[in-house]
């Protein structure tokens, strides 16, 4: 059974640092990852999607990396905002028979202070 | 174009009660996704539907749960005798179909709170 596991379970920083989130998983096996922005009371924003067969995927200020050898991936954020404070979840899909299945961490709670 | 959407966005409920929770998805998306998110944990997978029928409803927890899609498109999730453990965020999502590299498009959810 895959298993996502996200490192820090919470992070604070001063604004316009850089910061990296982990996310590791158990089973290689996966068809894609994604990373998503969760705010207070909210649903789930797309950030990033990265393929299995690719290495990252860069938004703006975003850069996530997958090795999926290793079962893990990267959220690199650059010049950290006060906006930037939400809830960061790492999930895969994976490549077999249940391959439109989420798998999601629990998730890092961000504070990006002014 | 309109996004994922769900009604009601709060339901507070007393205990032993049934509940229905309804999601329209993306138009012409027919993949559709039930999650569960409970307090201070990520989503869990409650169950898919390809067009009208539910292709897998593994993740659903117990017969008291049940999903609907009979049109292909609105979705209802109903839960019968609602248990204080039951509180939580529902989450739908809906994909242009179900497999493989497709991103899944989530909805602001409904917190539902069995009192």
């Amino acid at each position: 059974k895959q298993e996502v596991t996200q490192i820090p379970a919470a992070l604070s920083v001063p604004e316009g640092e850089n910061l990296v989130l982990n996310c590791s998983f158990t089973d290689s096996a996966i068809y894609n990852l994604q990373w998503f922005r969760q705010d207070p009371g909210k649903g789930l924003t797309s950030l990033l999607l990265i393929q299995s067969s690719q290495r990252e995927q860069t938004s703006g200020r975003l850069n996530a990396s997958l090795d999926k050898s290793s079962g893990r991936s990267t959220l690199y954020i650059a010049a950290s905002q006060p906006g930037d404070s939400a809830t960061y979840l790492c999930a895969v899909k994976g490549s077999g028979g249940s391959n439109y299945k989420l798998t999601f961490g629990k998730g890092t709670l961000l504070t990006v202070n002014p | 174009g309109a996004g994922v959407s769900q009604t009601p966005s709060n339901k507070v409920t007393e205990k032993g009660k049934y509940v229905e929770l309804r999601c329209d998805p993306i138009s012409g998306h027919t993949a559709l996704y039930w999650y569960r998110q409970s307090l201070g944990q990520g989503p869990e997978f409650l169950i898919y539907f390809q067009g009208t029928g539910a292709a897998d409803d593994s993740g659903l927890p117990n017969d008291r749960f049940f999903a609907v899609r009979p049109e292909g498109s609105v979705s209802t999730l109903k839960i019968q005798r609602t248990e204080r453990g039951d509180s939580a965020v529902y989450l739908c999502a809906s994909s242009v179909y179900g497999t493989s590299g497709v991103e899944q498009y989530f909805g602001p959810g409904t917190r539902l709170t069995v009192t």
